[in-house]
C-alpha cells in the first residue's frame, strides 16, 4: 500500500516547456485534489475531482489542466509554463464515504522551477 | 466564500512548555470540517487534528487540543508538554460538509522549539 505517490520529485522547466505532474493512490479514493504551496500563502486548491471523470476548477486553475481517467491516477498538466508556476504542487485523495471526515492523504510534493 | 485566516506567521515554545497557534475562519455555513495539518521539513503534510462542527466537545489527540469557538469562528490548536519533534509549519484548514476533497488553508505558522 503506497498511499500517494508523486513524480517527478524536482523539476526545472523553461518558460514556454509544457510538462504532467503525475499523481497515482491505491486506497480506492474518489475525492482527488492538486495544490500549489507557496510561501506565505499556505496551499492553494488548483483542481479536485470527485470521481473517474469528473473534474472541477479550485481556487487557482488558471494554466492548469487536469483529467480523470481512472479512479487511480489524477494528472495535473502545465500548457505552457510560466515563472508565476514556480511552486511546490501536492496532489491528495480521500474518501466519499459519508462517515469519513475527510483525512485527506497528501503526496510528498514535486517542486517546480520555471525559469 | 469560505477564508481561513492564521495571524501568527511564526511562534516559539520551550521544550515541554504549551504553545496555542491561532486560526480564524470566515463561512456562512453551518455544517463543516476544521482540520490541523503539520508540515515538517520533509514537506509532508500530516494531518494533527479534526474538528466537526456540528460537535460541541473540542477534540483532543494526545498533546494536541483544539478550542472551536463557532459562534466566534476561532479554532486554536494548543500543544501541550511540546518536544523537538513538535518544530514544523502547522495549517488551519476548512472543508464544507459536502465538498469532500476541496480544503481552503490558512496561511501557516511556522513553530519553532527551543531546547
Amino acid at each position: 500500500n503506497a498511499g500517494v505517490t508523486q513524480t517527478p520529485k524536482f523539476q526545472v522547466l523553461k518558460t514556454g516547456q509544457s510538462m504532467t505532474l503525475q499523481c497515482a493512490q491505491d486506497m480506492n479514493h474518489e475525492y482527488m485534489s492538486w495544490y500549489r504551496q507557496d510561501p506565505g500563502m499556505g496551499l492553494r486548491l488548483i483542481h479536485y475531482s470527485v470521481g473517474a471523470g469528473i473534474t472541477d476548477q479550485g481556487e487557482v486553475p488558471n494554466g492548469y489542466n487536469v483529467s480523470r481517467s481512472t479512479t487511480e491516477d489524477f494528472p495535473l498538466r502545465l500548457l505552457s509554463a510560466a515563472p508565476s508556476q514556480t511552486s511546490v504542487y501536492f496532489c491528495a485523495s480521500s474518501s466519499l464515504e459519508s462517515w469519513s471526515v475527510d483525512t485527506q492523504y497528501f503526496g510528498p510534493g514535486t517542486r517546480l522551477t520555471v525559469l | 466564500a469560505q477564508t481561513v485566516t492564521q495571524s501568527q506567521p511564526e511562534m516559539s515554545v520551550q521544550e515541554a512548555e504549551t504553545v496555542t497557534l491561532s486560526c480564524t475562519y470566515d463561512t456562512s455555513e453551518s455544517d463543516y470540517y476544521l482540520f490541523w495539518y503539520k508540515q515538517p521539513p520533509s514537506r509532508q503534510m500530516i494531518l494533527v487534528i479534526r474538528q466537526e462542527a456540528y460537535k460541541q466537545q473540542n477534540a483532543t489527540e494526545n498533546r494536541f487540543s483544539v478550542n472551536f469557538q463557532k459562534a466566534a469562528k476561532s479554532f486554536s490548536l494548543k500543544i501541550s508538554d511540546s518536544q523537538l519533534g513538535d518544530a514544523a509549519m502547522y495549517f488551519c484548514a476548512y472543508r464544507s460538509y459536502n465538498q469532500g476533497g476541496k480544503l481552503i488553508f490558512g496561511q501557516g505558522t511556522e513553530l519553532s522549539v527551543k531546547p
